[in-house]
């Protein structure tokens, strides 16, 4: 069975820093999909970024990219110049290989990022 | 603003009663997902469907039902609420069901039972 690992609760970083995101998966597909999204206080899921298995190169989102390490199974996020406004809960899910799971997203348990100013 | 709308934003219902959840997707997205989301059980898949056909179940209760209509809009019907009911219930949808297919989330209904 899949499964995503967010074993990061909460973290902190300083406004303008660097951040990074981890999140490690498990799955014995050899395709699979990988995403980010964002939480605001607010609620909405917003999409941040996606990387699928095959691609040859980590996935890149303006601020956003994804540290692909395919051997250890892992997909951080990273957050360059941190601003304010994403402070934010941060979901890494992995999209269910094969025709009869439709496609859906399954979810770590999140990681609770705060930006201080 | 994601283009998923869902109605009602809030809900607020005793123990015991049936709601409907109501989610219109992407203009045309063919495929629509619901989510949980509770503090317990984080988010956790329910139910998808692919223009109007269920697709994909997951750990969706007896109590819970859904199906996708023929304008694609989907309705999710929870009924015999109980207080571990109470979450927030997001419709997702995505144009296909693989590779960069990324889901558009509405922006959720809060569901409280009391």
């Amino acid at each position: 069975a899949q499964k995503i690992t967010q074993t990061q609760p909460g973290m902190f970083v300083q406004e303008k820093e660097a951040v990074t995101l981890d999140c490690t998966y498990d799955t014995s597909d050899p395709s699979y999909g990988l995403f980010w999204y964002k939480q605001p206080s607010s609620g909405e899921m917003i999409f941040l970024i996606y990387q699928g298995s095959y691609d040859q190169q980590n996935a890149t989102e303006g601020r956003y990219s994804l540290n692909f390490q395919k051997a250890r199974k892992s997909a951080n996020l990273v957050i360059s110049a941190s601003q304010l406004g994403d402070s934010a809960m941060y979901f890494c899910a992995m999209r269910a290989p094969g025709y009869n799971q439709g496609g859906k997203l399954i979810f770590g348990q999140g990681t609770e990022l705060s930006v201080k100013p | 603003d994601s283009g998923v709308t869902q109605t009602p934003k809030h809900l607020i219902t005793a123990t015991g009663q049936r709601v409907t959840l109501r989610c219109s997707p992407r203009s045309g997205d063919l495929s629509v997902y619901w989510y949980q989301q509770s503090l317990d059980q984080g988010l956790q898949f329910l139910i998808q469907y692919y223009n109007g056909e269920e697709r994909a179940k997951g750990n969706i209760l007896e109590r819970f039902s859904a199906q996708q209509f023929p304008d694609l809009h989907s309705e999710l019907n929870l009924s015999s609420l109980e207080l571990g009911d109470s979450a927030l219930y997001f419709c997702a949808s995505s144009l296909g069901t693989s590779g960069r297919n990324e889901q558009f989330f509405g922006p959720g209904t809060r569901l409280t039972v009391l």
